[in-house]
Parts: structure tokens; C-alpha cells; sequence
């Protein structure tokens, strides 16, 4: 079995200002771990993902994860937010039965 | 690479009647196909996975026979919610995993339906 762990349910940032994101992980097998993110009325859109190698993983608009496995934990980060960052983002887990476990997201708001 | 589309992205029915959601993969083979359902404000909830030429596999809890699914092509799959209801009012998005990759889904834009 797998879940997914956001802790809180927004977020809000100054433009300008680091954003991180917290997900931790439970799984009973090597996890591949995935952030999305959906903007209103639609679909998600792959920001980046861990299957193996490399624990820091970069992803597209300068986001990126670490996968820290004594942690359990795959948290988000870019250092400087944007106006059009602001979105709902998703932390998910897949394991030996490839089917995708999603947390239950957390809103990003960016403040001018 | 790697579109997934669906149609229609927004549809108002009227209760008791039946509507039918594609997912269409438009640039690569997908063996397989998932169907999502989302609620206001929360996350994604797994109904079934779809595979091509064989019966979906539906989640606990899912009706299958309200909510049928057909795969009968490595570019399509098709969801149809039968007798609707004010409760079946959704956000419906597929994903579909490219053969091979068993760990990669490809999300389409997602399907707003109102039940009236």
C-alpha cells in the first residue's frame, strides 16, 4: 500500500519569495514519486518526477525535489515564485502496481 | 509528444439521461488508460483503469455498471455515465501510460459535467 502526505491545504508567498512545498511519502517498495500541478479547469500537467539516480530532481518553470529517503519525503521547491505559479499542486506515489496515489493538493497563492 | 485530449471539456445533461466522455491519446499507443474523478477542492480519486481489448478494472466502490468503460483502441478510451444524476456532477480527467513506460501517466484537460 502507498499514501501521500500534504500537510495544510494553501500556501501563500510574495512574489519574489522561495516557495516550498511539503510531501512525505509511505510505500511499501522502492516509490517513483511525482509533483503535478493544475491550474483552474484543467488537466495536470507533469512539473517532474524521482525513479531512480539522482535524489535532486529539476523540472520545468525552475522547480525541483529532493528525494530524501530516511525522510520519506519528495518536498517541492523553486527559489523565486511568480505570479503564474499560482496554482494547485499535487504530490503523487506509484508503486509495484504502477497505479498513481495523489495527495489531496495544496493551493499556491503568490501576493504582488 | 505525449497529448492526451478529451471531449467534450465541459457538458450539462439532464438526470436520467446518459453521457459518453473520449479520451483520446493523440500521438502515441497507450495500452492503458486511467479515469479520475475530482471534486471541488480535492484531489484526484482513481475509478478504473482501462486497458485495450479487455474489461476495465474498476476501484472499490465505483458502479461499473453506471460507469462504463470501453478501450477498444490503443488511442481511445471512452467513459459513459448512465442514468445521471445531480451527484454524478464532476470533474472527469483520464491519463493514459505510453506502452513500456509502466510508470508514466499523461493527463488530458479534464471533462466538467453538470447533471441537471
Amino acid at each position: 500500500a502507498q499514501s501521500v502526505t500534504q500537510l495544510g491545504s494553501h500556501v501563500s508567498v510574495s512574489e519574489g519569495a522561495l516557495v516550498l512545498l511539503r510531501c512525505n511519502y509511505s510505500s511499501s517498495v522502492p516509490p517513483y514519486l511525482f509533483w503535478y500541478v493544475q491550474y483552474p479547469n484543467q488537466g495536470l500537467q507533469l512539473l517532474l518526477k524521482y525513479t531512480t539516480g539522482a535524489t535532486l530532481v529539476k523540472g520545468i518553470n525552475g522547480f525541483e525535489a529532493e528525494f530524501k529517503k530516511s525522510e520519506t519525503s519528495f518536498h517541492l521547491t523553486k527559489p523565486s515564485a511568480h505570479m503564474s505559479d499560482a496554482a494547485e499542486y499535487f504530490c503523487a506515489v506509484t508503486g509495484a502496481n504502477s497505479k498513481l496515489t495523489f495527495g489531496k493538493g495544496i493551493t499556491l497563492s503568490v501576493r504582488p | 509528444g505525449a497529448v492526451v485530449s478529451q471531449h467534450p471539456s465541459w457538458v450539462i445533461c439532464k438526470s436520467g439521461t446518459s453521457v459518453k466522455i473520449e479520451c483520446r491519446s493523440l500521438d502515441f499507443q497507450a495500452t492503458t488508460m486511467f479515469w479520475y474523478r475530482q471534486f471541488p477542492k480535492q484531489s484526484l480519486m482513481l475509478m478504473a483503469t482501462s486497458n485495450e481489448g479487455s474489461k476495465a478494472t474498476y476501484e472499490q466502490g465505483v458502479e461499473k455498471d453506471k460507469f462504463l468503460i470501453n478501450h477498444a483502441s490503443l488511442t481511445l478510451s471512452t467513459l459513459t455515465v448512465t442514468s445521471a444524476h445531480p451527484e454524478d456532477s464532476s470533474f472527469y480527467i483520464c491519463s493514459a501510460r505510453v506502452a513500456g513506460h509502466s510508470y508514466e501517466q499523461y493527463f488530458g484537460p479534464g471533462t466538467r459535467l453538470t447533471v441537471t
